[in-house]
């Protein structure tokens, strides 16, 4: 079935540095990535599409130029947190939509601890 | 944009099945409805989805009202490693079709 790697699976990182998070999938063309942050307790929130080749779409309140994505391939899409800070740490999922029967496939997460 | 409404938590038998209700009372006719589980500390697992038959694969099958407010779906013999979050999505048709996710059910399978 359609399979989408996410890595790294953690990360541990200074105040100010950035952060960079992949999604890959494996073997389907993804024509369409989601981007979601997850806080404790809580569900996903979306936080932008990208669709190959084009910039990002971001939801409401989610600063373009602090989260950068790029999906520069069919196969390829990644986040970077810029200028990293505390409040940023979360759970990063990546979601691809692209050939698969049912349409979206999600990554199995990113920790990002910001310390 | 269509809603979905689900109770906040369920408990559930080891070996019973599993009934969980979704309300989306403001669904569009084009729009289907997803289901998908988070275990802790995971991605989203992919369960089923539907647009107005029921459907039934090798995980749960959901049952939609023909009147399409509201669907349930059913793990047929829940087992401990069900217990995990559970979302009722309905897909927007526009927006580039995302996925916007509620508050979910939690639900523990109990033995």
């Amino acid at each position: 079935g359609a399979v989408v790697s996410q890595h790294p699976s953690w990360v541990i990182c200074k105040s100010g540095t950035s952060v960079k998070i992949e999604c890959r999938s494996l073997d389907f063309q993804a024509t369409t990535m989601f981007w979601y942050r997850q806080f404790p307790k809580q569900s996903l929130m979306l936080m932008a599409t990208s669709n190959e080749g084009s910039k990002a779409t971001y939801e409401q309140g989610v600063e373009k130029d602090k989260f950068l994505i790029n999906h520069a391939s069919l196969t390829l899409s990644t986040l970077t947190v810029t200028s990293a800070h505390p409040e940023d740490s979360s759970f990063y999922i990546c979601s691809a939509s692209g050939a698969s029967s049912y349409g979206y496939t999600f990554g199995s997460g990113t920790r990002l601890t910001v310390v | 944009d269509a809603k979905t409404t689900q109770p906040p938590s369920m408990d559930c038998a080891e070996g019973r099945a599993a009934n969980l209700p979704c309300n989306h009372s403001t669904i569009s006719g084009n729009e289907y409805v997803y289901w998908y589980r988070q275990i802790h500390s995971q991605g989203p697992q992919y369960i089923i989805h539907g647009l107005k038959n029921n459907e039934t694969n090798e995980m749960a099958s959901l049952i939609i009202t023909e009147d399409r407010k509201s669907s349930t779906l059913i793990l047929p013999h829940a087992t401990l490693r069900d217990t995990a979050v559970y979302y009722c999505i309905v897909r927007l048709r526009r927006d580039g079709n995302k996925l916007v996710f509620g508050a979910g059910t939690i639900l523990r399978v109990k033995s």
